[in-house]
């Protein structure tokens, strides 16, 4: 069955930058795509971008197209987010998630276990 | 901020039928599929239906979805103490060129 692993918890500087990364077991993920979805102190969810490795180019929502940049793993099977210029209010739990159907118009179906980002004031 | 409104909340006593409603326009929902999240508190979420009304493997089918218009909902029969968490929908705005989710619905079963 296939899942997702994400790195562990950070803590950053405001003005610095983080990495997440998000690696697959029990499936390759180069006909399917990863998104990162962000969840602000048990807010709503709301997406940051994604990739569909056989596209190649990631997609950016529009709010963070500044500052983030999501990449695929040269096996496909791994993606990483990194957020630049950190501020406070990017403190939250960060998720990687599975395009089921390699685009962004279905669901996405399996899910990271969340990585905790903390940036203090 | 979300260009898809949910109500807050939503109850009901367990095998009561309940809905929550998921309004768009006609660059989100009014053109694209919807999604149904299922999250309980501290954990990840759960593609609970997708392309409007299609239930994953492992989803109950009193899980059911639907969409008018630039309108979705999602029903909930036979409500379950287990179904307690927060739903979210979802979909592609192709104005915004990106995903977005609603604003979220917090169901609690009385």
């Amino acid at each position: 069955q296939v899942h997702l692993v994400q790195s562990g918890a950070e803590v950053k500087k405001p003005g610095s930058s983080v990495m997440v990364s998000c690696e697959s077991f029990g499936g390759t993920f180069s006909v399917y795509g990863f998104s990162w979805v962000r969840q602000v102190n048990g807010q709503g969810l709301e997406w940051m971008g994604g990739i569909i490795p056989v596209f190649g180019t990631p997609n950016y929502a529009q709010k963070f197209q500044d500052r983030v940049r999501i990449s695929a793993g040269e096996d496909s099977d791994t993606a990483n987010m990194e957020l630049s210029d950190l501020r406070p209010g990017d403190t939250a739990v960060y998720y990687c998630a599975r395009e089921s159907k390699g685009n962004f118009y279905y669901g996405m179906d399996v899910w990271g276990q969340g990585t905790m980002v903390t940036v203090p004031s | 901020q979300s260009v898809l409104t949910q109500p807050p909340s939503a109850s009901g006593t367990p095998g009561q039928r309940i809905t929550i409603s998921c309004s768009g326009s006609s660059s989100n929902i009014g053109s694209n599929i919807v999604n149904w999240y299922q999250q309980v508190p501290g954990t990840a979420p759960k593609l609970l239906m997708d392309s409007d009304n299609q239930r994953p493997s492992g989803v109950p089918d009193r899980f059911s979805g639907s969409k008018s218009g630039t309108s979705a909902s999602l029903a909930i029969r036979g409500l379950q103490s287990e179904d307690e968490a927060d739903y979210y929908c979802s979909t592609w705005d192709d104005r915004l060129n990106g995903r977005v989710f609603g604003t979220g619905t917090k169901v609690t079963v009385l």
